[in-house]
Parts: structure tokens; C-alpha cells; sequence
């Protein structure tokens, strides 16, 4: 299957920073990519999805601004966590859908654990 | 929102089948069902997915009740690294988002 990288896989920050987290598709063209959020023993919570070239669409309820997500080419999207607090930390998993595989089909990334101090 | 209930947890003896139920009552007929699991502190991993028809692969077997409201995924012969959380979704053909439900945690033992 294709293969979607996470950078950092882990961060640690103190309050009031910001932090990135990118995701980038390593052997496709991802017009289409998805960020997940997870706090431990929950399910994922789809917190956004980002177009290439156009802004995301964020779920009801998570803050576009706090949350802030770019999706600048086909292989490459950002999510940046602006002031970061504690209730911040979670693992933050991306996903990824590209036109030529399956359409069904969504690649999903690593994972970034970030915690907030 | 997540349309599928599953069991919170199961555990399999290893080398046995493991046998993992989804309902799906609302569903609808454009959308298929997918299984995806996730290792700890890992990404999730595509399983199967289908429509109607059950469905295997190298992975496992898909079978959806003809009315189409359950379905049960089928690893044939458990093992240790099958230890995972494994989520039921459904989802229309067209569709792009992936919403997950709470999943089942099944454990295998040795």
C-alpha cells in the first residue's frame, strides 16, 4: 500500500508554544489529506480535512484557528497546534486519499505523540 | 458520526479464528463496510472492505448479512500481532471522511 510519514513521531513542549506536525505522502500524490485526533484509550476523532490548494474543513467544534492546517502541495500537510496547553496532548494521526488508487481506500500516517507541559 | 456498534473488547485463543461483530442497522445502500485496525500507538491499518458480496484477502474475511445490518470480520488463525483495536466503519463509495466508532479491542492469547 502507499505510505504516508509523520514528522516528529514525538514532541514535547511547554505551554503557550506552538508546535507543527506534518504529514507527507511518500510515493503518491495526496489531494486529499485527513487529521485525526486520539486521547488515550478513545477512538480517532476526525478533526479536519485538507484540500490541496484550498482551505480546510474542520468538524464541528474544533477551533480552525488554534488548529491551523496548510496544505501547500500534493505531498505535504501541516497541522500546527498554536498555544499549546496541556488538554492539547493527544496523538495526532494523519491520513491520506490520492485520485488513482482506490477511491475508498484512506492511508493512514504514524502518529504524533505531542505532549503539552 | 460513527453508525456502527461493536463489542468493547474480545480476546482469542492464538491460532484460533477470531470472529469480530459489527452492527450496522442504518446503513445505506451506497455505503460499504470497512475494517481497519490499530496496533498500539500506531496509525490504522486497512483491512477489508466491502459492499454486499463477503469478501477475503490476504489479511481476512468479510461477511455482511444480506440484509446488510451486521457483518462480521474473520482473521482465520489468530496470532499474537493481531493484538489490536479493530474498527468497524462504514462509509459511501463516493464519500471522504473515515468516521471511527469506539472499536473492538481484541486480545490474542497465547
Amino acid at each position: 500500500g502507499a505510505v504516508v510519514s509523520q514528522h516528529p513521531s514525538r514532541v514535547i513542549c511547554k505551554s503557550g508554544t506552538s508546535v507543527k506536525i506534518e504529514c507527507r505522502s511518500l510515493d503518491f500524490q495526496a489531494t486529499t489529506m485527513f487529521w485525526y485526533r486520539q486521547f488515550p484509550k478513545k477512538s480517532l476523532m476526525l478533526m479536519a480535512t485538507s484540500n490541496e490548494g484550498s482551505k480546510a474543513t474542520y468538524e464541528q467544534g474544533v477551533e480552525k484557528d488554534k488548529f491551523l492546517i496548510n496544505h501547500a502541495s500534493l505531498t505535504l500537510s501541516t497541522l500546527t497546534v498554536t498555544s499549546a496547553h496541556p488538554e492539547d496532548s493527544s496523538f495526532y494521526i494523519c491520513s491520506a486519499r490520492a485520485p488513482g488508487l482506490q477511491v475508498n481506500e484512506q492511508f493512514f500516517g504514524p502518529g504524533t505523540r505531542l505532549t503539552v507541559l | 458520526d460513527a453508525k456502527t456498534t461493536q463489542p468493547p473488547s474480545m480476546d482469542c485463543a492464538e491460532g484460533r479464528a477470531a470472529n469480530l461483530p459489527c452492527n450496522h442497522s442504518t446503513i445505506s445502500g451506497n455505503e460499504y463496510v470497512y475494517w481497519y485496525r490499530q496496533i498500539h500507538s500506531q496509525g490504522p491499518q486497512y483491512i477489508i472492505h466491502g459492499l454486499k458480496n463477503n469478501e477475503t484477502n490476504e489479511m481476512a474475511s468479510l461477511i455482511i448479512t444480506e440484509d446488510r445490518k451486521s457483518s462480521t470480520l474473520i482473521l482465520p488463525h489468530a496470532t499474537l500481532r493481531d493484538t489490536a483495536v479493530y474498527y468497524c466503519i462504514v462509509r459511501a463509495n463516493t464519500g471522504n471522511q473515515f468516521y471511527f466508532g469506539t472499536g473492538t479491542s481484541l486480545t490474542v492469547i497465547p
